[in-house]
């Protein structure tokens, strides 16, 4: 149980460019949803914390109009790269939480970007 | 911000050695979790100790847990080539809905 996918796996896109990468909880609703971006042979940054429903609240440094996304659902959160460039390339990750499970995160399995 | 602080940052062992790796913390949490991730890869959750044990073990992992301390180490055990990978430790919080913070990592790298 509590298996997260995204989709997509990895990504090359053009600079300019927007790029969507869905989050999808299979088998369990996710109350909230977390976005993280991992740069090479770097630690995981958290990117943006969302509630279903409701705005997603970015962390400090994370341009929001940049990185949009939403969480129209308890099983779908959506992060869309708007107008790309080669400093977005990064490998994406996202987690699910859900209210039964309190302190754990189930993370998918991330979608690597690139941006040319 | 990231308020896990991981030493060391790289670690070079032979086959069959032990590993040991530390991890700092600066506030409160509800529990600290161990990952794995192979280079270029996702996450791979090892274990789960929570802010009342003190010593946990799976196999041939065992996390242990000073909440004074604000620390936790993880130790393998007789080591193999394929636990060569990147080490995290991440800690959550008592807040419902928060995210979990990551230390910047171990780099394990195990030689046969």
């Amino acid at each position: 149980g509590a298996v997260v996918s995204q989709h997509p796996s990895w990504v090359i896109c053009k600079s300019g460019t927007s790029v969507k990468i869905e989050c999808r909880s299979l088998d369990f609703q996710a109350t909230t949803m977390f976005w993280y971006r991992q740069f090479p042979k770097q630690s995981l940054m958290l990117m943006a914390t969302s509630n279903e429903g409701s705005k997603a609240t970015y962390e400090q440094g994370v341009e929001k109009d940049k990185f949009l996304i939403n969480h129209a659902s308890l099983t779908l959160s959506t992060l869309t790269v708007t107008s790309a460039h080669p400093e977005d390339s990064s490998f994406y990750i996202c987690s699910a939480s859900t209210s039964r499970k309190k302190g754990e995160q189930f993370f998918g399995p991330g979608t690597r970007l690139t941006v040319l | 911000s990231q308020q896990g602080e991981e030493d060391p940052q790289a670690l070079s062992i032979q086959e069959g050695e032990n590993a040991t790796m530390n991890c700092s913390y600066k506030t409160s949490i509800n529990n600290l979790q161990w990952y794995r991730q192979n280079s270029g890869r996702g996450l791979v959750h090892l274990i789960l100790i929570r802010s009342n044990e003190r010593e946990k073990h799976s196999g041939r992992l065992r996390v242990t847990l000073d909440t004074s301390k604000k620390s936790s180490s993880l130790l393998i055990t007789a080591s193999r080539a394929a636990d060569t990978a990147s080490y995290f430790c991440a800690t959550a919080t008592n807040q419902a809905g928060t995210a979990l913070i990551f230390g910047k990592g171990t780099t394990l790298s195990v030689s046969s």
